[in-house]
């Protein structure tokens, strides 16, 4: 069990916004958080690093945010989702010398 | 363009070994610490843990789940990153990834995944 939680799935048509949350379970972990799209049988992709910067080729629909005084909770936004963006989406920090993923959200694009 | 080549996986039984390798180009190898993640069959991505590079000791760090049984090793002079793996269960079971961050890194130097391979598939079956 991930000590990172995000919900098992979430659901929207295009166009819509959808929010994806990553919670620390009430610790604060305070490291930047990344967040990695993976469509199955593919290689993950990098979205947002360092809690909200996107690499170059990154749609800007994807946006990342954090809570300005602690890594309690980080949250992926896909701005006006598209059919393309049917995927796992997974947040991702540091800890001491260890790295975690979250459990992972399946979005669906209805 | 940065490529980061895998093979060696295959079906192996429970309690066996194997070795899977990463051939990387196209950045410093020498200067990326290496990252190993797997994802089980209906599960999702699992760090299982890195190596640092030499001026770092090539330091080791393991998730619980592997330490003790699996082991990273690289040679700098191939560009290649390795996992041994060993005492495996069907637990085990999953496509492996190597991946390391090449461009990308946090206020604290700490690098996000923006490299991977191609992933290999890792069966442990009686």
């Amino acid at each position: 069990q991930s000590l990172l939680t995000q919900p098992p799935s979430v659901s929207a048509a295009p166009g819509q916004t959808v929010t994806i949350p990553c919670s620390g379970g009430g610790a604060d972990l305070g490291n930047a958080v990344s967040w990695y799209q993976h469509v199955p049988g593919t290689a993950p992709r990098l979205l947002i690093y360092d809690n909200d910067k996107r690499p170059s080729g990154v749609p800007d629909r994807f946006s990342g945010s954090r809570s300005s005084r602690s890594f309690k909770s980080a949250t992926l936004d896909i701005t006006g989702v598209q059919a393309e963006d049917e995927a796992d989406y997974y947040c991702g920090t540091w800890v001491r010398t260890l790295e975690l993923f979250g459990g992972g959200t399946r979005v669906t694009v209805l | 363009d940065v490529q980061m080549v895998q093979s060696g996986g295959g079906l192996v039984k429970p309690g066996g070994s194997l070795t899977l390798s990463c051939v990387t180009s196209g950045f410093s190898f020498k200067d990326a610490w290496m990252t190993w993640v797997r994802q089980g069959p209906g599960k999702g991505l699992e760090w299982i843990g890195r190596i640092k590079t030499a001026p770092f000791g090539e330091t080791t760090d393991y998730a619980a789940p592997v330490s003790g049984r699996f082991a990273i090793s690289r040679d700098d002079s191939k560009n290649t990153l390795f996992l041994r793996m060993s005492s495996l269960t069907t637990d085990d079971t999953g496509t492996y990834f190597c991946t390391t961050a090449v461009l990308h890194f946090d206020k604290l130097g700490w690098g996000a995944f923006d490299s991977w391979g191609q992933g290999t598939v890792v069966t442990v079956s009686p």
